[in-house]
């Protein structure tokens, strides 16, 4: 099944304390990206990436890195987590060609809490 | 810079009921049109998509959008709404970059509501 996956689903951590949380696309997608969700603000854009060792900021990359060095995977690593990072936070993928199936597949979700 | 406006945030429709949601961006060329759904406690899925061609496009669970270019909308329509409709729509704009896609830029989104 083609899907995208992030794992954990739920995340309780203290302030301060490095976090990466993964996500796997089995679609051989050119295309992923990080989002997080709040109320009230829709989706923010944190971090996106083309291609296999090409990132680039969003609209809200402060306190986040990314990496990408398999085509399928995408972690969001949290350095030094702040309660202002509690959300939700989705990971997507998308080819980069507009075939008639194409569009983003979104993962399930994180819920992240920071205390 | 492109954008995307929904105006309404919240929609309180009567089980039965036609249903309209309004997407309105602002971009510079023919974008690709996207909208999602997120449930409660769910993620989001995709309900239809516009990139070219016909501009009156058909989605799952019986949704349509319509794109109007000299009004830059695509809004969303369901001619009657059922309670399972009820959740939270995104509508979204990908930048066309010569036939590759960009980012999509999210809308806010509406949260839809509906009355038994």
């Amino acid at each position: 099944e083609a899907q995208v996956t992030q794992n954990p689903r739920y995340l309780i951590t203290v302030t301060g304390k490095k976090l990466t949380v993964t996500c796997s696309q089995n679609m051989n997608h050119e295309y992923m990206s990080w989002y997080r969700q709040d109320p009230g603000l829709g989706l923010r854009q944190i971090y996106y990436s083309m291609n296999v060792e090409v990132t680039d900021k969003g609209d809200v990359p402060e306190g986040y890195k990314v990496s990408r060095k398999e085509k399928r995977n995408f972690p969001l690593i949290l350095e030094s987590p702040s309660p202002n990072q509690t959300s939700l936070y989705f990971c997507a993928s998308s080819s980069m060609v507009p075939t008639p199936n194409y569009g983003y597949t979104f993962g399930s979700g994180t819920r992240l809490t920071v205390v | 810079a492109q954008s995307v406006t929904q105006p309404d945030i919240h929609i309180t429709v009567s089980e039965g009921a036609s249903l309209e949601l309004r997407c309105n961006y602002s971009y510079g060329a023919t974008p690709y049109l996207f909208w999602y759904v997120q449930s409660p406690g769910q993620g989001l899925q995709l309900l239809l998509k516009y990139f070219s061609g016909d501009t009156l496009v058909q989605g799952i669970k019986g949704f349509e959008a319509e794109f109007k270019r000299s009004q830059s909308s695509f809004n969303l329509r369901k001619p009657s709404v059922h309670w399972s409709d009820a959740a939270e729509y995104f509508c979204a704009v990908g930048m066309n970059y010569g036939g590759s896609q960009g980012n999509l830029i999210f809308g806010k989104g509406t949260k839809l509501s509906v009355k038994p």
